[in-house]
């Protein structure tokens, strides 16, 4: 199994909600990734995990928080969202951050809309 | 840090034409090489990598890519492209032993029926 799942789809929330994003990886990868996209932009790095530790993160603002809850999993916690916020947010993984052939696989993403 | 430059943003062309695209990086080390489709509305996909060996690699639909140190490029070339290559491409670079993934900032091709 190859693939890195989310879920939702597309989500749609106001300023003052709060949601979560869910990944999944079964290919026991032991680094776990989320990404920003804004139409015709590259993917933004946002956050690193590492053996279920949080090992970078980007600067990004507090109303974004992540969890990795195992290794196959990671969340990210969205409260109080600008419109802004709105792109779409990619989940990816990858064997290990310090292995030499490092490939990160990459979900379709979810596409989020704030109003 | 390292950083990948693509040029031609915006490229329009016909069915049946040659397409390159090019990728230049900026990293004194030794590197792995990606590039990334997106077509209209979905998800990145994988087109070809480069970790070692030869130098000349071979993707998915007909692309390859052709990894040149001395230039530090990593071009992308398809001889015959068809109007399903309608996408925006994205080169990607990391060193080795780093899970830094720098993106270019795309080319956005628009082939023409």
């Amino acid at each position: 199994d190859t693939e890195v799942t989310q879920t939702p789809k597309h989500l749609v929330m106001g300023m003052t909600n709060k949601k979560s994003l869910k990944c999944e990886q079964h290919m026991g990868h032991r680094a776990m990734y989320w990404y920003k996209q804004k139409a015709k932009k590259p993917p933004e790095l946002m956050f690193v995990y590492s053996y279920e530790k949080l090992s970078i993160n980007e600067s990004v603002p507090s109303r974004f928080s992540p969890e990795c809850p195992n290794s196959s999993l990671l969340n990210l916690h969205l409260h109080a969202l600008q419109p802004e916020d709105s792109a779409l947010y990619l989940c990816a993984s990858s064997q290990d951050v310090l292995a030499n052939y490092n490939e990160q696989f990459f979900g379709p993403g979810t596409r989020l809309t704030v109003l | 840090a390292q950083s990948v430059s693509q040029h031609n943003h915006h490229v329009i062309l016909s069915e049946a034409a040659s397409l390159e695209l090019g990728c230049n990086y900026s990293y004194g080390g030794t590197v792995n090489l990606f590039w990334y489709v997106q077509y209209p509305g979905q998800h990145l996909q994988l087109l070809l990598k480069y970790f070692s060996g030869d130098p000349l690699v071979k993707g998915i639909k007909g692309f390859e890519a052709e990894f040149i140190k001395s230039k530090f490029s990593f071009n992308l070339r398809k001889p015959s492209v068809q109007w399903s290559d309608t996408a925006e491409y994205f080169c990607a670079v990391t060193p080795y032993g780093n899970n830094r993934l720098a993106f270019g900032k795309g080319n956005q091709v628009v082939v023409i029926p």
